[in-house]
């Protein structure tokens, strides 16, 4: 079955460092998602990408945040300059139909946690 | 925005017995309800979802039913079994790219 993979699955980093989280979305899908989940809290939507731009964008992502499509398989998500409130479990999701809801297809996630 | 409101953020259950989780939106556009289970340091995955143009939809022990008008879904597990327990987060969006937003999630525990 196919799925959307995350890498890496762990990562630390010292507070004002760049991070970037790579995710390569299920093959044929067309839209394209970053979740952010502070331990024990709910799922938090970050940023959509549809037709290598971005769709929608919540207030969390701000401009220390930007995602990128470098080529027809991975979707990066970078941290510019990483804060304490940074750490948390980071998700990519994608999903396939065009012009409707659907099913989210969820990566493992990448756990990231600054210090 | 779309907001959605979950209730209750736990449940204890005993094994064998029924879970009821309820989830409110805002935004009387949305049209796409699913439920999300989460195991612990897992990824979110499907249970179940429902359209707008459904009122109730079942799938063996795991049930879903919509109230457009009262702007209300619920999640109803029949016959709970220890394997259920999880976080189960409810969430919505409507056509086109909206992205999903979801609840606080409800952690269910099921006691054997």
């Amino acid at each position: 079955e196919p799925e959307v993979t995350q890498t890496p699955s762990h990562q630390v980093t010292q507070m004002g460092q760049e991070v970037i989280l790579r995710c390569v979305p299920i093959s044929n899908h067309l839209y394209f998602y970053w979740y952010r989940q502070i331990l024990g809290q709910k799922v938090e939507f970050l940023v959509s990408f549809y037709n290598n731009e971005i769709s929608e964008k919540s207030e969390i992502f701000d401009d220390q945040f930007s995602v990128e499509r470098p080529d027809g398989s991975n979707f990066t998500l970078k941290i510019r300059s990483t804060k304490l409130e940074d750490s948390a479990m980071y998700f990519c999701a994608s999903r396939g139909l065009a012009g409707g809801p659907g099913e989210l297809f969820f990566g493992e996630g990448s756990r990231l946690t600054v210090l | 925005g779309e907001n959605v409101e979950q209730h209750p953020s736990t449940l204890s259950v005993q094994e064998g017995d029924s879970a009821v989780i309820k989830c409110t939106y805002s935004d009387s556009a949305s049209n796409y309800f699913p439920w999300y289970k989460q195991e612990l340091g897992k990824r979110p995955q499907l249970i179940i979802d429902i359209r707008s143009n459904v009122g109730e939809k079942k799938d063996q022990r795991i049930a879903v039913t919509l109230n457009k008008t009262a702007k209300h879904f619920s999640l109803h597990i029949t016959e709970t079994q220890p394997e259920d327990s999880a976080v189960y987060f409810c969430a919505a969006s409507n056509s086109g790219n909206t992205p999903l937003v979801f609840g606080k999630g409800t952690r269910l525990s099921v006691i054997a």
